[in-house]
C-alpha cells in the first residue's frame, strides 16, 4: 500500500516568511510524529499526535511552530517568521496505534532552506 | 530525560569486514529498542527492533540484543557488502512517554570494494 508522504520535497524561503509543511500518513494510523533532522545530526523530535490531538509537544524549539491535524488523517506543520536556522529536513512519520514496540514509517521528508 | 548515545562516524570498512556499531541508552523504565537505516537518497527505515531485554533483533544478517544490564544495542554484522553503505540510526521508544522516540546522531557506515 501507499507509504507516507510529503509535501513539498524541497522549499526555499526567505527570512520572515511563513512555511506550511504537509504529510499524509498511511491510512488507518492512528499515531503521527514530526521530527527535524539538520545537517550531520540525528533526528530531534517535534510534536506527535494521537488522533487530532497532540499530547506531545514537548519538542516544538519555539512558538513560531505548530502543527494540527484533522481528520485523524494530514498533518500541516507550520513555520511563522522563518530564521536561518530553521534550514533542516522535516520528517513526518506514523504508527499503527502510537505504542511503544511500534515501527514508525518514515515519509521522504521535505528539505527546508531559509535564505 | 531519555537519551540515545552512538558510535561516532564515519566508519569506512572492506567488504566481508565485520562491523559493530555501538549504541547505548538511558531511559526509565523498560523502553523498546531500535535500528533505523537510511540509505542514499532514500527516507529512514526499520532495519531490525528490540522490544525487552535479552530480546534480539535481526534482519539482513545484521544483528543487535536487548542488553539491559549494560543499557547497550550494538549492531553487528559479519560480513559488510557495498549495498550496505547508509546511515545507520539507533533510536528508543519508552513506554512512559509512549509517542516520543528519541534518536542517536546516526552512523555514516561506506564500505569499499
Amino acid at each position: 500500500g501507499a507509504g507516507v508522504s510529503q509535501s513539498p520535497s524541497n522549499k526555499v524561503t526567505e527570512k520572515g516568511k511563513d512555511v506550511e509543511l504537509r504529510c499524509d500518513p498511511i491510512s488507518g494510523h492512528t499515531a503521527l510524529y514530526w521530527y527535524r533532522q539538520s545537517l550531520g545530526q540525528g533526528l530531534e523530535f517535534l510534536i506527535y499526535f494521537q488522533g487530532n490531538s497532540a499530547p506531545d509537544k514537548s519538542g516544538l524549539p519555539s512558538d513560531r511552530f505548530s502543527a494540527e491535524r484533522t481528520g485523524g488523517s494530514v498533518s500541516t506543520l507550520t513555520i511563522q517568521r522563518t530564521q536561518q536556522e530553521d534550514s533542516a529536513v522535516y520528517l513526518c512519520a506514523s504508527s499503527l496505534m502510537g505504542q511503544g514496540e511500534e515501527t514508525q514509517y518514515f515519509g521522504p521528508g521535505t528539505r527546508l532552506l531559509v535564505l | 530525560g531519555d537519551s540515545v548515545t552512538q558510535m561516532e562516524g564515519p566508519v569506512t570498512l572492506s567488504e566481508e569486514a565485520f562491523l559493530t556499531i555501538n549504541c547505548t541508552y538511558t531511559a526509565t523504565g523498560y523502553p523498546s529498542l531500535f535500528w533505523y537505516v537510511q540509505y542514499p537518497g532514500e527516507g529512514l527505515q526499520l532495519l531490525l527492533k528490540a522490544t525487552k531485554a535479552d530480546d534480539k533483533g535481526s534482519n539482513k544478517g545484521f544483528e543487535a540484543t536487548y542488553r539491559k544490564e549494560t543499557t547497550s544495542f550494538h549492531l553487528e554484522k559479519g560480513s559488510v557488502q557495498v549495498s550496505d553503505s547508509a546511515v545507520y540510526f539507533c533510536a528508543l521508544k519508552g513506554n512512559t512517554n509512549a509517542g516520543k522516540s528519541t534518536f542517536g546522531d546516526g552512523t555514516t557506515l561506506t564500505v569499499k570494494p
